[in-house]
């Protein structure tokens, strides 16, 4: 089954720093984007970041909540994508999960989704 | 970037349509062919059903379907299955590279 695994996620008091890990299981996403998307408990998706592939020059991109504290990076040799998390907010609890392009090539294709790693940020 | 508008719910009977609707701006839906749609029932992780608009992913059965016009993309599900209940989410591409997703809709069989 073709599917991503997230890591990394935990406790983590405000002002604090995080990284996640996500990595594909049963497939390669080098030549792919590379999204990240949150979901807090009982509320909605919030897309966070994407990294293009190296054709693509890793371009990023951040939604405008995290820009400037989150950094989104890739190892393609590794084969493992990467959410660097700094001055954390309580806001930015929620279940993190990676995603790429289900369909290749096709926009907006997220997929296939992992479980995702819980992210908690209180005191 | 704010959200996309969704109704918060909408339901039907086994067998009937039901329609979702996902109001953007001309920033995002109203400019690009880049809505896509997610079907997530509770306590599991977002399923695609749609990209491009009204493009099915391969398994996904031609019971739902999408369409845009303007600002606004659809989603409809036809021969509503108890199966089919679900949170539903659009997203869209932006004028700024990213991604926005709707508010979601809750489906009631």
């Amino acid at each position: 089954e073709v599917q991503l695994v997230e890591s990394g996620g935990g406790l983590v008091q405000p002002g604090g720093s995080l990284k996640l890990s996500c990595a594909p299981s049963g497939f390669s996403f080098s030549g792919s984007t590379v999204n990240w998307v949150r979901q807090a408990s009982g509320k909605g998706l919030e897309w966070v970041a994407r990294i293009r592939s190296k054709a693509k020059n890793y371009a990023t991109f951040y939604a405008a909540s995290v820009k400037g504290r989150f950094t989104i990076s890739r190892d393609d040799s590794k084969t493992t994508a990467y959410l660097q998390m700094s001055s954390l907010k309580t806001e930015d609890t929620a279940i993190y999960y990676c995603t790429t392009d289900l369909v290749p090539g096709a926009w907006g294709s997220f997929g296939p989704w992992g479980q995702g790693t819980l992210v908690t940020v209180s005191s | 970037q704010s959200a996309l508008t969704q109704p918060p719910s909408v339901s039907g009977s086994p067998g009937q349509s039901v329609t979702i609707s996902c109001t953007g701006t001309s920033n995002d839906v109203g400019s690009y062919n880049r809505v896509s749609w997610f079907q997530q029932p509770p306590g599991t992780a977002p399923k695609l059903i749609i990209y491009e608009v009204s493009n099915r992913p391969s398994g996904v059965p031609d019971r739902f379907s999408g369409s845009k016009s303007g600002n606004t993309a659809s989603l409809t599900i036809s021969g509503l299955q108890a199966e089919d209940e679900a949170d539903y989410y659009c997203s869209s591409y932006t004028s700024s590279s990213t991604y926005v997703f709707g508010t979601g809709t809750e489906v009631t069989v």
